[in-house]
C-alpha cells in the first residue's frame, strides 16, 4: 500500500489568504521528500523538497515542514493566488523511487 | 532547457488493441522513469531506466506492459493487449544520476474503450 498520505482531500481557500497543505508519511526510513503542483492536465511540477536533516525549508511563497518524529510533513503557500488551484502531492523519496500520496485539490475562491 | 516531452498527448483505443508512448527526457538525464496514474490517485511508479539498463521494473504488469530504452536516450513504453483497467495517464520523468529530484513530462491520457 501507499507509504505517504495527504490528511485531506481537497482544500478550499480565499484569494490572498495562506494555505496548509498536510502530508503523514509511514516509512521512517525515508530521509528526502517533494511536493508537487499537478494543474489540469499537465504532468506534476516540482515545487519544493527537503532532506530528514531538516526540518523547514522556504522558497518563493512556499515553506515545508518536516516534523520527523510524528513523521509529518506540510507545505505552505503564502498570499494563495488563483494560479495557485491544482492538485498537491507529496512524495517521498527511497533509493530514488518515488512514492506519492492521493494528492490535495486545492481550489482558490476570487 | 527544454523539459521532458512525451507523445501522443491523448489516445483513445479499444481493449484488446495495441498502443505505444513515446518519451524523450531532459538532456544529459540518465535517468528515466515511466509513471502510471490513476484518475484521483497519485503517480505509480512502472519502470526506472539508467541509460539503456532496467534498474526496477518490479511494478511493471510484464504479461501486457513493456518497455525500452535502446540507445539511453528516449524511450518507449507498450501496452498488448490494453484492458479497460489501463486508462490512465502515463507520464514520463527524468532525473540527473544521482539526484533525487524528477521533472516530469506532461503525460499521455490514454482512454481504454
Amino acid at each position: 500500500g501507499e507509504s505517504v498520505g495527504l490528511h485531506l482531500p481537497t482544500l478550499s481557500v480565499q484569494e490572498g489568504d495562506n494555505s496548509i497543505i498536510n502530508c503523514a508519511y509511514s516509512n521512517s526510513a525515508s530521509d528526502y521528500f517533494i511536493w508537487y503542483k499537478q494543474e489540469s492536465g499537465k504532468g506534476p511540477q516540482f515545487i519544493i523538497d527537503i532532506r530528514s536533516n531538516m526540518d523547514k525549508r522556504q522558497g518563493q511563497r512556499v515553506t515545508v515542514l518536516l516534523n520527523k518524529t510524528v513523521k509529518h510533513l506540510s507545505l505552505q503557500i503564502a498570499a494563495t493566488q488563483p494560479g495557485d488551484s491544482a492538485v498537491y502531492f507529496c512524495a517521498e523519496n527511497i533509493d530514488y523511487k518515488l512514492s506519492f500520496g492521493a494528492g490535495t485539490t486545492v481550489t482558490v475562491r476570487a | 532547457e527544454a523539459g521532458v516531452a512525451q507523445s501522443p498527448r491523448y489516445k483513445i483505443i479499444e481493449k484488446r488493441q495495441s498502443v505505444a508512448f513515446w518519451c524523450n527526457p531532459i538532456s544529459g538525464h540518465a535517468t528515466l522513469y515511466w509513471y502510471q496514474q490513476i484518475l484521483g490517485q497519485g503517480p505509480k511508479l512502472l519502470i526506472q531506466f539508467q541509460n539503456n539498463g532496467v534498474v526496477d521494473d518490479s511494478q511493471l504488469p510484464k504479461d501486457r506492459f513493456s518497455a525500452e530504452r535502446l540507445k539511453g536516450v528516449d524511450s518507449t513504453l507498450k501496452i498488448q493487449p490494453a484492458k479497460l483497467e489501463d486508462s490512465a495517464v502515463y507520464l514520463c520523468a527524468s532525473s540527473v544520476t544521482g539526484q533525487e529530484t524528477q521533472y516530469f513530462g506532461p503525460g499521455t491520457r490514454l482512454l481504454v474503450l
